[in-house]
């Protein structure tokens, strides 16, 4: 596609429900990133893929939330018993390769609310 | 301390006028610093990179990096309503291998008519 692709665009979920966001990124770009931005906050880095390896998680809040790419391209962020201040915007961004501009193209995020 | 310090605004400008959005950082060793524009519902946009101390001009925007004094700007002149967004001041962490990217908390720019 021509952009990094995001679904669901909105997901509503009931506390302690298990929750899967996807994220589809440009074609060719070998780094893949997850992004957590709640209101009024700049995006809080999760995790970061080169290929199909998970090259840092460091930013995953606790070992509920979890994330593949197993096949280098598409990644699934996987959030088990979400509580409700798991509510955010979920952003993903993937880059051509790992060092580089900086230039992180962002999909237009998966806004999860728990209720 | 936050790693990357933003007002959070709003910064509210006439149309026409230069807007000066600031960001102070507090890793030394950091080397690379983006502005990202993000409008209200929409993802950021990269919009400046800046890699050495000095000025990067680029139309109508103009970064700022002092690194002695651990501060990025964005200067916008001529500024137009369209340029109402959020404005992301983002720094590189150092020693990650990669393009590990702390961001502020923004600062809304608001520029009337």
């Amino acid at each position: 596609g021509a952009g990094v692709s995001q679904t669901p665009s909105n997901k509503v979920t009931e506390k302690g429900k298990y929750v899967e966001l996807r994220c589809d990124p440009i074609s060719g770009h070998t780094a893949l990133y997850w992004y957590r931005q709640s209101l009024g906050q700049g995006p809080e880095f999760l995790i970061y893929f080169q290929g199909t390896g998970a090259a840092d998680d460091s930013g995953l809040p606790n070992d509920r939330f979890f994330a593949v790419r197993p096949e280098g391209s598409v990644s699934t962020l996987k959030i088990q018993r979400t509580e409700r201040g798991d509510s955010a915007v979920y952003l993903c961004a993937s880059s051509l390769r790992a060092k580089g501009t900086g230039e992180l193209f962002f999909g237009e995020g998966s806004r999860l609310t728990v209720l | 301390q936050k790693e990357v310090e933003q007002n959070s605004g709003p910064l509210s400008v006439p149309e026409g006028a230069i807007a000066s959005l600031n960001c102070t950082y507090s890793d030394r060793g950091s080397q690379s610093f983006f502005w990202y524009r993000q409008y209200s519902g929409k993802s950021p946009e990269l919009i400046m990179s800046i890699y050495s101390n000095g000025d990067k001009e680029d139309g109508r925007f103009t970064a700022q990096l002092n690194k002695a004094s651990q501060y990025v700007s964005l200067l916008i002149r001529d500024s137009q309503p369209s340029d109402s967004a959020t404005y992301l001041c983002a720094v590189n962490i150092i020693g990650t291998g990669f393009q590990k990217l702390v961001f502020g908390t923004g600062t809304r720019l608001l520029v009337s008519p």
